[in-house]
């Protein structure tokens, strides 16, 4: 079975500040899609970032950065100098090689406050 | 390239009742899923349809039902609706084809109340 946690319920920064959400996931697949989206109030779910299980480099794009480790089976993003246009409910994903399925993390609020 | 669009944006329906919700995938995709997010919670998985069959099912009941079109649009049937199946319904749309990667295109939602 897959499961995704996100530990941080609700995180308040202020504006420039740097926030790092978290995300651990389990699977047994050995081939595996990580995700990372934002869904503002309109409920849509906007696509961030995609990672396979054989990837494991971070990424960076702008000021949206990705840690994946393997090791410890977490996945996590960072915001760096923050924006009240950040805020949102993030939420991380799984997804396993062999079938489609999304299996989502319960959601982080980030709210920036200006 | 048009998006994912669903209709309707929000409904109110009576326990007891039967509503469906429709979906127009993105062009040129070939899959759509749907979800339910309930408040406060992430998207669950309900089921996946591809080449108008049902290939995957998440943990719902059989009133929960689809159907895929050959335009590969959707839609979602729940029937004897239930108090806890007030929710965000969210359709996804993507395309697959052997060793492709994974996109998936969501749409705005469907609202659904039941009262």
């Amino acid at each position: 079975a897959q499961k995704v946690t996100q530990a941080q319920t609700e995180i308040s920064v202020v504006e420039k500040e740097d926030v790092t959400l978290d995300c651990v996931y389990e699977t047994r697949d050995t081939t595996y899609y990580l995700f990372w989206y934002k869904q503002p109030p309109s409920g849509e779910l906007v696509f961030l970032i995609r990672r396979n299980s054989f990837d494991e480099q971070n990424e960076i794009s702008g000021r949206y950065s990705w840690n994946f480790q393997k090791s410890t089976s977490s996945f996590n993003f960072t915001i760096t100098a923050s924006q009240v246009v950040d805020s949102a409910v993030y939420f991380c994903a799984l997804s396993g090689g062999s079938n489609y399925k999304l299996t989502f993390g319960k959601g982080t609020l980030l709210t920036v406050n200006p | 390239e048009t998006g994912v669009t669903q209709s309707p944006t929000h409904l109110i329906k009576t326990r007891g009742q039967q509503v469906t919700l429709r979906c127009s995938s993105q062009s040129g995709h070939n899959t759509v899923s749907w979800y339910q997010q309930a408040l406060g919670q992430g998207p669950q998985f309900i089921f996946q349809y591809y080449r108008e069959e049902e290939n995957g099912r998440g943990n719902f009941p059989p009133r929960f039902s689809g159907l895929q079109f050959p335009n590969y649009s959707s839609e979602l049937n729940v029937n004897a609706l239930e108090l806890d199946d007030s929710a965000l319904y969210l359709c996804a749309s993507s395309f697959w084809a052997p060793r492709t990667d994974y996109g998936y295109t969501f749409g705005s939602g469907t609202r659904l109340t039941v009262v």
